[in-house]
């Protein structure tokens, strides 16, 4: 019963490498979501997608890309890692977008130096 | 205004104490609330969403008003495990109103002391 899986928990990163964050989920969830959130600050949406082949920015999508090639799989790709990127990153998914449950990854926190 | 405001906190509070956390939001299109816990250093988990008659969990009351476009959160009877992070979350339209993005609170944190 793993839900959402997110994967590296931990990584520094220099500024100018590239990273690309895990995540996948077995709920068949159409919706998945990429939030970045940082100390006292709410999660920022970065990027979602809607189903296989379909992504979309959020709010905060500047140095960041996304695919999603599966319904299960939905990685984040940071290139030119910059301080700014320094944050806690979550993975969430959901069945639709309308009924508020967010099932999230256990975080992926990143340090970029 | 921001889209979600919630109470800054933190609150500090003893054992079997009532606490009430609210939450305003602006734009009043909105249609779904929703309270998250988050635990320290943990992934966010809904709590309970929060209808418009108001709805009730164990010790969690969860109040809607529309005219005043706030939410509400009671805790009854606070126990330790209660320590946590409550974010409030509302499902904000966009200008066209054609579709929906969860907006999250920057949270209240709440600690029980014993």
């Amino acid at each position: 019963n793993a839900g959402v899986t997110q994967t590296p928990k931990f990584r520094i990163l220099k500024i100018g490498q590239s990273m690309t964050l895990q995540c996948t989920q077995d709920m068949n969830h159409n919706y998945m979501y990429w939030y970045r959130q940082d100390p006292g600050m709410g999660l920022k949406l970065i990027y979602y997608s809607v189903g296989a082949g379909i992504t979309d920015k959020g709010e905060v999508p500047n140095g960041y890309n996304v695919s999603r090639s599966t319904t299960e799989d939905f990685p984040l790709r940071l290139e030119l890692a910059a301080p700014s990127q320094t944050s806690v990153y979550f993975c969430a998914s959901s069945r639709d977008r309308y009924t508020g449950e967010l099932f999230f990854g256990e975080g992926s926190r990143l340090t970029v130096l | 205004r921001k889209e979600v405001e919630q109470d800054p906190g933190p609150f500090n509070v003893p054992e079997g104490a009532t606490v009430a956390f609210n939450c305003t939001y602006s734009n009043s299109a909105s249609q779904s609330f929703f309270w998250y816990r988050q635990d320290c250093r943990k992934e966010p988990k809904l709590l309970m969403s929060v209808y418009s008659s108001g709805n009730e969990d164990g010790r969690f009351t969860a109040q809607l008003n529309r005219a005043s476009q706030y939410i509400s959160l009671l805790i009854r009877d606070s126990k330790l495990s209660d320590s946590a992070t409550y974010l409030c979350v509302v499902n904000v339209p966009n200008s066209g109103g054609s579709n929906y993005k969860l907006t999250f609170g920057k949270g209240t944190l709440l600690t029980v002391n014993p």
